[in-house]
């Protein structure tokens, strides 16, 4: 069964601090997503993650993934109030979507 | 921009009702998806559904659940006899292919 952990599961940084987030999991897979969702809202879709080695950048934040290691990292530089939400990774199992699991969420709030 | 809607917004119910949660998801898209997220808690799968039959299903996916797309553009998850524990919000997604799904608002389903 394939199981997948975030840590931390809270954090609260303050504004240009830097940090990471990280997301483990327990069988292969090569496709990852990371999700953030503000609170009582959707699930925004914020990096798809397609093989070994994949990293992306969007504004102040960075993906990567390593298969390998079944390891996928958020990296935040200089954190802004504005990216104050729950992050989710997400981790396909097998090759396809059909079935996704989603981590417990890491609740990042960042003081002003 | 496209996006998944999803009606009602809100749904209210007594234990033991069916319920019918509504979606329309991204009009170009083959792939259909539907989750649950318990209040503070992680998104969790319940069903994909492609060329008019399910693909994967989780174990919370009993029998008391089911699936439709009944006229090309809804798709539907209804709820035979609802429970108490049962309440959750349920998001709908879609995606166009296997890759990167587009969520909806969410129902939010609360069972007295």
């Amino acid at each position: 069964e394939l199981k997948v952990e975030q840590n931390p599961l809270f954090l609260s940084m303050q504004e240009g601090k830097n940090y990471t987030i990280y997301c483990n999991y327990s069988t292969t897979s090569d496709r990852l997503y990371w999700y953030r969702q503000d609170p009582g809202k959707s699930l925004e879709s914020l990096f798809v993650l397609l093989s070994n080695g994949a990293v992306k950048q969007e504004g102040r934040l960075m993906a990567s993934l390593d298969t390998k290691a079944r390891l996928s990292t958020l990296h935040i530089t200089a954190a802004v109030h504005d990216l104050s939400a729950t992050y989710f990774c997400a981790v396909v199992l097998g090759n396809r979507d059909d079935k996704i699991i989603f981590g417990k969420g890491t609740r990042l709030h960042i003081l002003p | 921009e496209p996006e998944v809607t999803q009606t009602p917004s809100h749904q209210v119910t007594q234990m033991g009702q069916e319920v019918i949660l509504r979606c329309v998801p991204i009009s170009n898209h083959l792939y259909f998806y539907w989750y649950r997220q318990i209040l503070g808690q992680k998104v969790e799968f319940l069903v994909s559904f492609y060329n008019n039959e399910i693909s994967e299903k989780s174990e919370i996916f009993d029998d008391q659940f089911s699936v439709e797309r009944p006229d090309g553009s809804n798709f539907t998850l209804k709820i035979r006899s609802t429970k108490l524990e049962d309440s959750a919000m349920y998001f709908c997604a879609s995606s166009r292919e296997e890759v990167e799904q587009y969520f909806g608002p969410g129902t939010r389903l609360t069972v007295t």
